[in-house]
Parts: structure tokens; C-alpha cells; sequence
């Protein structure tokens, strides 16, 4: 039972374009939401995230939209940069229930920026 | 500096063979945890600790054991009974009574079923 869903195993985007990562999710006790940027062979780093009190949150490049009603999220990245190319994961977790103190991942997202 | 250290990076174990990999944390986390990372599946939990002598299982906890002795230190055992042991295993802590906090990871360990 996957409660968190990355549809989009993989992006491709020319650079200085906005980048459009996606994310569903079905368990309704999650209220905080994270991503994570992973290169190969390395720990994901975190990036950023959104409390489910919020629909938005801005970090620079980084922007991610919350949509409570459908239970989706989404990260945009403007302007893309080479250096974004990465696996992206998408990650939820709650503060009741089976869900509290532990994170769920989504299957990742791999975004390809072109020069 | 803090920070979480996994070692080995890689590991080679023969079929049969349990093996043991490591994690430490300086970060004075209270939660630690391990995931699994397998092409196209994203991080799967294995094991979860919120506290000292106190761990719980993930959601694919078969075929690994773990313990919790000291704050700093989650190491996690593979063992013969797992099925498909090849994998990236990633170690994270975080504080778990702070509402809205991230994970930290480390750098990973691949193990290879030889």
C-alpha cells in the first residue's frame, strides 16, 4: 500500500526553465510534508518542507504547493540549474496514529536539467 | 562536526552470512532509523527507534534485526533469512517530539550479495 505516490519516475528540463515535481498522497493523519534531493551513492539531503496549516512555501529557488483537498503537493524549481539534476523524494509524516515519528517516502522522481 | 557516519560504504557479504552495519549520530537525536533503497522503489522503513532500549518494526522488517543500547548508535543486522538482501541501506535521525522537524541522513552503506 503505497501512501505516498511519485507518478513521474523521471522529469527532463531545459535550464533556466521551471521544474515541476509531483506528489499524491492518501493517508489523511500526514500533516507535515518534506522533499529531499539524492544524488547516486549519497544520503538525500533535505530541501524543503510544508505544514499542512500552510499551501506554500518558499525557499529561493524552491517552492512547494500543498493541496490538502486532493492530498497533493508539489515542488517547482525556478530557474532550473544542471546542478538540480538529481532523484527528488517526496516524504510525508504525521503527529498521530501509525504515522507519528517516522517518515514515508515516495518511489523518487529522477529530474534531468539540460544545459 | 554533527552528523550521522555509516561504514562501511560497501559491503560484500556471501549468502548465508549475517552482517552488521553501522550508524552513529553526534546530533543528540532521540529517533533514529533505517531505510532501504532498491531501483524504482524509493526508501522503504526497516526499523524505527524513538528511544534508547525501545524500537519498532517498519514496514519491511523481515530478515533484519536491530538494537538501541546507547543514544548514538542504531546498527542494524542483516540477516541469512533475508531474501534479497543487495541493497543501498540508508541510516536518518531526527527528534522525534519536536512537531515539524526533518530527518537527517548519512551517506549510505551498499551491500552486495556475493
Amino acid at each position: 500500500d503505497q501512501q505516498v505516490k511519485q507518478n513521474s519516475p523521471s522529469l527532463s528540463v531545459q535550464e533556466g526553465r521551471i521544474s515541476i515535481l509531483n506528489c499524491d498522497y492518501t493517508n489523511s493523519m500526514f500533516d507535515y510534508f518534506l522533499w529531499y534531493k539524492k544524488y547516486p551513492a549519497e544520503g538525500p539531503t533535505f530541501l524543503i518542507s510544508i505544514s499542512s496549516i500552510k499551501d506554500k512555501n518558499e525557499d529561493g529557488r524552491f517552492t512547494v504547493f500543498l493541496n490538502k483537498s486532493a492530498k497533493h503537493l508539489s515542488l517547482h524549481i525556478v530557474p532550473s540549474q544542471p546542478g538540480d539534476s538529481a532523484v527528488y523524494f517526496c516524504a510525508a509524516s504525521g503527529t498521530g496514529g501509525t504515522s507519528y515519528g517516522k517518515l514515508t517516502f515516495g518511489q523518487g522522481t529522477i529530474l534531468t536539467v539540460h544545459p | 562536526d554533527g552528523g550521522i557516519t555509516q561504514s562501511p560504504k560497501y559491503l560484500f557479504r556471501k549468502e548465508g552470512q549475517n552482517v552488521t552495519l553501522s550508524c552513529e549520530q553526534n546530533l543528540n537525536h532521540d529517533a533514529m532509523y533505517w531505510y532501504r533503497q532498491d531501483p524504482g522503489q524509493g526508501l522503504r522503513l526497516i526499523y524505527y527507534s524513538q528511544i534508547v532500549n525501545d524500537f519498532q518494526k517498519g514496514d519491511i522488517a523481515e530478515g533484519y534485526s536491530v538494537s538501541r543500547e546507547k543514544k548514538e548508535s542504531f546498527p542494524l543486522t542483516v540477516t541469512s533469512a533475508q531474501k534479497n538482501p543487495t541493497a543501498f541501506y540508508l541510516c536518518a535521525s531526527s527528534i522525534p517530539d519536536r512537531m515539524n522537524t526533518e530527518a537527517f541522513f548519512g551517506q549510505g552503506t551498499r551491500l552486495t550479495v556475493v
